[in-house]
């Protein structure tokens, strides 16, 4: 079946403008994960919902950014703004049991969202 | 959040088994241990995870020490296909501590 789908693959854009990266999670999955990944480095936790509530927003860095999954399936992250810094590759996870539910649950990611400002 | 310890990097021979360690002395009873791991230009991707006994699948098996202090995840026969950056995580099962925290993790270099 269809795994996590992100996009755009690549964004590219002027400091200042705003951007909105899209994820499409494995269909019927429950939980629905943004991270922030550098180079070299392991992913960064953003943001988290089950079904369309936004369970933890705390890793988001600042109030530019901003997450929503309105219906529960499609998300969308979005930068007001955008800086320099928040150059990095932004993946999306996705998996089929609710967040707080404990214990294991395997989370499913996509191919990311290369963003570079300018 | 308790934390973990792996080598920054790891050297292993083509079709010989691998054992990439990974220490978390802070862990408590809830914790369950996951592992994932990152191909070249790719997301990262589950490989195995658990909680008190040794666990197998198709991909790997971990081991887990009795103290829980530690634990091994052990490829039987490395492959080329095998090389990337595998990262030991602690997740714990109570309440709402959903997040996997990551660290560096250890980069598997095969050697054809």
């Amino acid at each position: 079946g269809a795994g996590v789908s992100q996009s755009p693959r690549y964004k590219v854009t002027k400091r200042g403008q705003d951007v909105a990266l899209r994820c499409d999670p494995i269909s019927g999955h429950v939980s629905l994960y943004w991270y922030r990944q550098a180079l070299g480095q392991g992913p960064e936790f953003l943001t988290y919902f089950n079904y369309e509530a936004q369970q933890d927003k705390s890793g988001l860095p600042n109030d530019r950014f901003s997450a929503e999954r309105p219906e529960g399936s499609i998300s969308t992250l979005t930068i007001q703004r955008t800086e320099q810094r928040d150059s990095a590759m932004y993946r999306c996870a996705s998996s089929p049991r609710p967040g707080t539910s404990g214990g294991a649950g395997e989370q499913f990611f996509g191919p990311g969202t290369r963003l570079t400002v300018l | 959040d308790a934390k973990t310890t792996q080598p920054n990097s790891m050297e292993s021979n083509e079709e010989e088994p691998v054992h990439l360690p990974c220490n978390h002395s802070t862990i408590s009873g809830t914790d369950y241990i996951h592992w994932y791991r990152q191909l070249p230009s790719q997301g990262p991707e589950y490989v195995i995870h658990g909680l008190t006994s040794n666990v197998n699948n198709r991909m790997a098996s971990l081991a887990i020490a009795e103290d829980r202090k530690s634990s091994t995840l052990i490829l039987h026969r490395a492959t080329l296909r095998d090389a990337a950056v595998y990262y030991c995580i602690l997740r714990d099962t109570m309440d709402s501590n959903y997040q996997l925290i990551w660290g560096a993790g250890t980069k598997l270099i095969i050697k054809p």
